[in-house]
């Protein structure tokens, strides 16, 4: 079955660059999605790639996708405390984010 | 944005007891809901697959007579765990899929259960 791993835990100062990393064993992967979920709050999606893509820009947010190693990261630029929360990587094999595997999370913590 | 609502937050009940949740799509009708739980340091789950008017798709491993799942409505999922028992204890987080936001999940803030 799909097998999706992050690290647990992540610390960073504000200002700094963060760079969450992800890994999953399925190569038939269609979409990689980025989601951040804060305390109380749902999961939001923050990013996708499609993977026939190496790079997706959105503002301060960066995904970078090696497909033949399946490896995925997410860098924040210029990170803030709002930004603190967990991050879950997910892959779909379909279009349309049906049937999403997650990741376990990685709790980001943005020092003041 | 989309908007998902979860009812209750948060719930602790007695061993044996039956407990519901709900889920709504409070600005969207959603045709599909997805019922997930989560462990402490552990990825989300998929328990469940729910469509409105039809029987829900339980995934392998989970009890359906367990899990009891109805999508009465485009705009209502309900999850209800029945004879509770502590192992139950959990976060479960429904999603909402919406047909024609870019087909995007939105997920409702979970809802902590507790079983004594």
């Amino acid at each position: 079955g799909e097998d999706v791993e992050q690290s647990l835990f992540l610390s960073v100062r504000e200002g700094d660059s963060s760079v969450i990393n992800c890994t999953y064993t399925d190569s038939s992967s269609t979409y990689l999605y980025w989601y951040k979920q804060e305390p109380g709050a749902g999961l939001q999606l923050l990013t996708y790639i499609f993977s026939n893509m190496d790079m997706k820009q959105d503002q301060r947010l960066t995904v970078l996708l090696n497909k033949k190693d399946k490896h995925l990261s997410l860098r924040i630029a210029d990170t803030q405390t709002g930004d603190s929360a967990i991050y879950f990587c997910a892959e779909s094999m379909e279009t349309g984010a049906n049937n999403l595997f997650f990741g376990t999370g990685t709790r980001l913590t943005v020092i003041p | 944005g989309a908007v998902v609502s979860q009812h209750p937050s948060r719930v602790i009940c007695k061993s044996g007891t039956s407990v519901k949740i709900e889920c709504r799509s409070l600005d969207f009708q959603a045709t599909t809901m997805f019922w997930y739980r989560q462990f402490p340091k552990q990825s989300l789950m998929l328990m469940a697959t729910s469509n409105e008017g039809s029987k829900a798709t339980y995934e392998q491993g989970v009890e359906k007579d367990k899990f009891l799942i109805n999508h009465a409505s485009l705009t209502l999922s309900t999850l209800t765990v029945t004879s509770a028992h502590p192992e139950d204890s959990s976060f479960y987080i429904c999603s909402a899929l919406s047909g024609y936001l870019d087909n995007e999940q939105f997920f409702g803030p979970g809802t902590r259960l507790t079983v004594l």
